[in-house]
């Protein structure tokens, strides 16, 4: 059974620091994974999807990178800026459409 | 924005009433799900559909069903609303190799 891991579950920072959210998962048989952010009250908002093929993705001041054979990725965000709090989520989709969602990072950027 | 729209967004009902949610999507997408949101549990799946008229149970199914007659509708029915049943839904799209897609949520109350 797909399990996902998101450490650590909340993080503040100051603005201007570079961050580095975590997300690991225990089969590797994925089709790919992808990070949301969500705000309080508000959907989930699609930043980046890596297909399983794919070592990393970039947009923006966000990098997201997969290592399929550790079960493990990662989001980083470059230069965080207070409208970057928010609670970002993690995405696994695998066989017969089951995409498992870790419990999410809790981001609080300090202006 | 991808195209999705819940109805209603809020909702309050009484224990035992039918309860029905809908999604809407104007993208012609194939794929369509609804997932539930807890404090603890995270986002789980409670059904999808691969098609007009094909569906399938996710992992969270029992006391729900769901209908789609047309590409852009995906109904979710809660037979008889028990307070268990209080959440944040969200309808979602997207394909095994897909970008998934969120809609802006539901949130339900039952007294």
């Amino acid at each position: 059974k797909q399990e996902v891991t998101q450490i650590p579950a909340a993080l503040s920072v100051p603005e201007g620091e570079n961050l580095v959210l975590n997300c690991s998962f225990t089969d590797s048989a994925i089709y790919n994974l992808q990070w949301f952010r969500q705000d309080p009250g508000k959907g989930l908002t699609s930043l980046l999807l890596i297909q399983s093929s794919q070592r990393e993705q970039t947009s923006g001041r966000l990098n997201a990178s997969l290592d399929k054979s550790s079960g493990r990725s990662t989001l980083y965000i470059a230069a965080s800026q207070p409208g970057d709090s928010a609670t970002y989520l993690c995405a696994v989709k695998g066989g017969g459409f089951k995409t498992i969602f870790g419990a999410g990072t809790r981001l609080f950027v300090k202006a | 924005d991808a195209g999705i729209t819940q109805s209603p967004r809020h909702k309050v009902t009484e224990t035992g009433t039918p309860v029905t949610l809908r999604c809407h999507q104007t993208e012609n997408h194939r794929y369509m799900y609804w997932y539930r949101q807890d404090p603890g549990h995270g986002l789980r799946l409670i059904h999808y559909s691969y098609g007009v008229k094909d569906t399938d149970k996710g992992e969270v199914s029992d006391g729900y069903s769901v209908s789609r007659s047309k590409t852009e509708d995906f109904l979710l029915t809660l037979e008889s609303a028990t307070s268990s049943q209080t959440s944040v839904y969200f309808c979602a799209t997207g394909g095994l190799q897909e970008e998934a897609f969120f809609g802006q949520g539901t949130r339900l109350t039952v007294v």
